[in-house]
Order: structure tokens, then C-alpha cells, then sequence
């Protein structure tokens, strides 16, 4: 597609549910990441993929949290057992080049994530 | 580990009112100073990337600088539609490709 799309634009949780947010990168770009954005903040790091190999996920903020992008595509970011504190918006990025100095990041709209 | 500070948080402009935003890092061998322009309920939208102390890159109103220690988004004649917030992050040689930004700016410009 033309830009980097996300899925779905709002999610309601019960504390306690799993959620799952998708990410559908540019065509053909390498890279693919994940951020938290809370309210008023800037976009935190959670993880990154360099094709369908997970390369860093310094950033995700407990084990309840899980992602995946199996064929180097199409990602989703899990969460499980959510709590209150996971309420934010969730962004996904994705970039043309893996290596060296590369390019700017294409961001998504982003899941905005409630958890009640 | 990198950092950002950006300063101002907030900013109220009049029109065509000119100002600059500023973006302080420390980062590990830098590999690309970002901004970014996000309206509210979107993702952020890239403006520039900066790799060099000294590089100048400008877009219509805006144009963004860099030095060894900050950036700064210079903002001339502003318009209403440049309100927005600013975001700048860095990249920097450790790890992989994570990006880290700041808190950001948000401008309103009045008319």
C-alpha cells in the first residue's frame, strides 16, 4: 500500500484481556518497528525487525508483551493480561534500509489502546 | 544510553510571528537527527533528517540545523496550519536501528 497501516485505529480493553494490534508496513521496506506513545510524550521504543528477524526488543516493557512478524511483512504486537498502565497509543514505523545511514521512519496513525 | 531534550514544551505564536525550537542530544556516534511534525490523532510525520554538524536542510517555512550537541527547527512566518507537535530523535551507532525521540514541542501558531 501506499503508507503504513494500522488496525485496528481504537481498541477497549477489560483489564485482564489480550489484545492484539496489527501492522501492515510499506511494501517492500526492511525494517519495521514498534513505539508507545503515552499522552503527551514522546514515542518510546518497544522493538524492531529486520525483516522477520526480531532484532531488539530492549524496549518491551514486561513479558506480557509479545511481537511478531513471521514472513517479514505484515506485523502484530500482543498483549497479554492487560493492565491500566498499558492504556497509550501504540505506533508502528516501518523504513526502506537495514543498515549504514539509513533513511527516515514511515509511521502508521497508530492503535490508540484504552484498557478500563 | 541516547537522549533528547526539546525546549520549548509549548509555544503560542501570532502569525507570521518567526521562532526557533530547540533539540539537545547525546548520543553515541550519531547516525541521523530526525524531526517530525505530528497533528493530533495521527502518526508522526517526517520533515528532515540531519547527518552532519553544520548540515542545513529547509522546507517552505522550515528549516532545521545541526550542531555537535543540538538541532533547532527554525519556524519563519508562521501560519496557523504550522501548529502542530514537533518531534525530533536521534539515531545513534549502538544497538540496531532504534530511534529515540523527545517529549516534542507543541506550537500554536494564532492568527
Amino acid at each position: 500500500g501506499a503508507g503504513v497501516s494500522q488496525s485496528p485505529r481504537y481498541k477497549v480493553a477489560k483489564r485482564g484481556q489480550d489484545v492484539a494490534l496489527r501492522c501492515d508496513p510499506i511494501s517492500g521496506h526492511v525494517s519495521l518497528f514498534w513505539y508507545q506513545q503515552a499522552l503527551g510524550q514522546g514515542p518510546e521504543f518497544l522493538t524492531y525487525f529486520q525483516n522477520e528477524a526480531q532484532l531488539d526488543k530492549s524496549g518491551l516493557p514486561s513479558d506480557r508483551f509479545f511481537a511478531e512478524r513471521p514472513e517479514g511483512s505484515v506485523s502484530t504486537l500482543k498483549i497479554q493480561r492487560t493492565q491500566q498502565e498499558d492504556s497509550a497509543v501504540y505506533l508502528c514505523a516501518s523504513s526502506l534500509s537495514a543498515g549504514g545511514l539509513t533513511g527516515e521512519l514511515f509511521f502508521g496513525e497508530g492503535s490508540r489502546l484504552t484498557v478500563l | 544510553e541516547d537522549q533528547v531534550t526539546q525546549s520549548p514544551e509549548a509555544l503560542r505564536l501570532q502569525e507570521g510571528e518567526s521562532s526557533s525550537l530547540n533539540c539537545s542530544y547525546t548520543v553515541s556516534g550519531l547516525r541521523g537527527l530526525f524531526w517530525y511534525r505530528q497533528d493530533p490523532g495521527k502518526g508522526p510525520e517526517f520533515l528532515f533528517t540531519l547527518y552532519s554538524a553544520g548540515e542545513e536542510k529547509e522546507k517552505e517555512r522550515l528549516k532545521a540545523t545541526l550542531t555537535k550537541k543540538e538541532s533547532f527547527l527554525h519556524i519563519t512566518a508562521p501560519k496557523p496550519e504550522d501548529s502542530a507537535t514537533y518531534l525530533c530523535a536521534v539515531r545513534g551507532s549502538g544497538g540496531y536501528q532504534k530511534v529515540t525521540f523527545g517529549i516534542g514541542t507543541k506550537l500554536q501558531v494564532i492568527p
